[in-house]
Order: C-alpha cells, then sequence, then structure tokens
C-alpha cells in the first residue's frame, strides 16, 4: 500500500520567516497531493491541492511544490504570522477512493 | 450552510456499551467517510460509502459498522465498545472522485472514551 511521511517532530520558527514542511510518499506519483491545515480540536480544512503534473501551485502566502523525482511535496508558508500555527497533513488518493493522511507536521510560529 | 456536523461532540462509554455516531452533511455530496484520528498515527479510514445505500471497508473496519440509508446521513456504530475504540472520529465528505481530485470536507469530530 502507499504511504505518506511527514516529519512528525514540532516546527518552530520566527514570525516573518518562510516556513517548509515536507511529505514524502512511496511507490508510484499519485495523480495529485492534497494539503490540509488543522487546529487543536477541530476538522482538518482544505488548503491547497497540486497535480502531478504540475510544479508549484500558490495560493496568497502558500506555496505547494511537486517533485516526481524526489517524490517529494513540499508546503511553503511564507511572512508567517503566529495564526498560522496549527498542524499541516498531506494527503494522497490510494485506489478510486480512499485517502492516505500523512501523520502531519504542527508548525508554531513564534511572535 | 452548516457542511459537515457530528453529534455528539463527546461521550463516555463503559467496556461493552454501544453507540451510533452521526454524521450529517448538506451539501449534496455522494462520498461520505469515517476516520478516527490517534496520536501518532494520523487519520485512518474506516468506513466509506460512495452513494446512498452503499459501504465499503477502509483501513481499520473491525469493530465498526455503517449505515447510509439517507444521502445527508452516514452512521457509524459500535456494537460492543472496547478501550481501544478510545479516539477522535471525524466525518468527511467530497463530491465524488473525479481527475480534479475532490476537496474533502470534515467535521468538527467526536471524543470518545472508552473505559
Amino acid at each position: 500500500s502507499q504511504k505518506i511521511e511527514q516529519n512528525s517532530e514540532a516546527l518552530n520558527i520566527q514570525e516573518g520567516k518562510t516556513a517548509t514542511l515536507t511529505c514524502n510518499y512511496t511507490n508510484y506519483s499519485p495523480a495529485y497531493l492534497q494539503w490540509y491545515r488543522q487546529d487543536p480540536g477541530r476538522g482538518p480544512v482544505f488548503l491547497l491541492l497540486i497535480r502531478e503534473n504540475e510544479k508549484e501551485k500558490r495560493k496568497e502566502r502558500l506555496k505547494v511544490t511537486f517533485d516526481t523525482t524526489l517524490k517529494q511535496s513540499l508546503f511553503h508558508i511564507t511572512a508567517s504570522q503566529p495564526a498560522d500555527s496549527a498542524t499541516y497533513l498531506c494527503a494522497r488518493l490510494e485506489g478510486t477512493y480512499k485517502y492516505i493522511f500523512g501523520t502531519g507536521t504542527r508548525l508554531k510560529v513564534l511572535a | 450552510n452548516a457542511g459537515v456536523t457530528q453529534t455528539p461532540k463527546f461521550r463516555v462509554l463503559k467496556t461493552g456499551q454501544s453507540m451510533t455516531l452521526l454524521c450529517a452533511q448538506d451539501m449534496n455530496h455522494e462520498y461520505m467517510y469515517w476516520y478516527r484520528q490517534d496520536p501518532g498515527m494520523g487519520l485512518r479510514l474506516i468506513h466509506y460509502s460512495v452513494g446512498e445505500g452503499t459501504t465499503a471497508k477502509g483501513e481499520v473496519p473491525d469493530g465498526y459498522n455503517v449505515s447510509r440509508l439517507k444521502k445527508q446521513n452516514f452512521l457509524l456504530g459500535l456494537e460492543s465498545a472496547a478501550p481501544s475504540q478510545t479516539s477522535v472520529y471525524f466525518c468527511a465528505s467530497s463530491r465524488g472522485q473525479g481527475v480534479t481530485g475532490e476537496t474533502q470536507y470534515f467535521g468538527p469530530g467526536t471524543r470518545l472514551l472508552v473505559l
């Protein structure tokens, strides 16, 4: 089965810096990868989707890249703010209906 | 629109008791999912449904049953709760799988403690 691996260690960065989170996958490349944000005590919220044939996708201060050679997606938050502190999840589709989620990386932006 | 709602928000059960978690969505989505989230394990798919009257097993289905009698509702049942089922349960829905990659919309979660 496919796997999604995210760094389980928390990432602490200073406000204003760029946060970079990593999502690695195994076996064949998925058609697309999704990124979600999860705040404590809440359900995940969709942020971005990037397709296999897209190198980069942007949405406001967010940027996602997809490197099929490295089997990796990077999630960047530029000019980070304390309000960006949350857990960020990466997900891929396995088969037709099943989504496989990574364990998530907790980001803390320090003021 | 309320989106995806879940009831109850929190529940304590004794081992062997049964309960049903309710998920409702008002977005007319075809697909619905039940996940559990445990520390260090991430979200794991329990059961899913691709339409009214259909259900299928996910990654960790043992000890759970589901029903989708109405398109907007997806029920998760625990017939005989075990401490290993202590977890946070999330319901999600999506329009339906397509080449665009459907976004999943999640509910707020149900925290279940089995003693």
